[in-house]
């Protein structure tokens, strides 16, 4: 089974440039979350989706960062002037349908994340 | 709120010895779920192990072990005999019985020396 795949892996651009960052899922899985982590800290919550629909975005940055998952499946967050602070490592999860899946519906399951760095 | 601490930042050890990582957290709900990732320098989260709030039972699954104790809110991880391969930053999270969302620690960076 195909894990959470990420592009692209390493992203440099200057401040006020604008980034996307794109995920696809673990087939079926119906809960993506995005999460940021900075440096020598654990990651953060930004936004959770249910299938195409947004479950918590309060840790969101909305007046820079936004997050799009259309049909359900992929997604893309995007950041709109990047500042400095935004250098970091951006981690998409997912997780499979709740109620389907048992005991495993809440294990979240990561990509190997788009290291931001904002010059 | 929730919150996990994990106090002990970096832990070096040689290989074959035994490395416990230490976690405690804070909540206010009664029903809610504990886990371990490891993050090697690929960078992917792992999943490891999870313990829902309702089992205290320890359990041991290959090299690594687990020690859940409510009464002082702690969820300590253990590597038996370690590997080079288990170096990695390991995180100790929370999350709540029913929105599923993760709160992370900062991380413990485990080195294991040949």
């Amino acid at each position: 089974e195909a894990g959470v795949a990420q592009s692209p892996r390493y992203k440099i651009i200057e401040k006020r440039q604008s980034v996307a960052f794109w995920c696809n899922p673990i087939s079926g899985h119906a809960t993506l979350y995005w999460y940021q982590q900075i440096l020598g800290q654990g990651p953060k919550l930004l936004i959770q989706f249910q299938n195409n629909g947004v479950v918590d975005d309060s840790q969101l940055p909305k007046d820079r960062f936004s997050a799009e998952r259309l049909k359900g499946v992929d997604s893309t967050l995007k950041i709109q002037p990047a500042k400095l602070e935004d250098s970091a490592v951006y981690l998409c999860a997912s997780s499979p349908t709740p109620g389907l899946a048992g005991e495993y519906k809440n294990i979240q399951y990561f990509g190997a994340g788009t290291r931001l760095s904002v010059l | 709120a929730q919150k996990v601490t994990q106090a002990q930042t970096e832990i070096s050890v040689v290989e074959k010895e035994d490395v416990t990582l230490d976690c405690v957290y804070e909540t206010r709900d009664t029903t809610y779920y504990l886990f371990w990732y490891k993050q090697p320098p690929s960078g992917e989260l792992v999943f490891l192990i999870r313990r829902n709030s309702f089992d205290e039972q320890n359990e041991i699954s290959g090299r690594y072990s687990w020690n859940f104790q409510k009464s002082t809110s702690s969820f300590n991880f253990t590597i038996t005999a370690s590997q080079v391969v288990d170096s990695a930053v390991y995180f100790c999270a929370l999350s709540e019985a029913y929105d599923y969302k993760l709160s992370f620690g900062a991380g413990t960076t485990v080195t294991v020396r040949a």
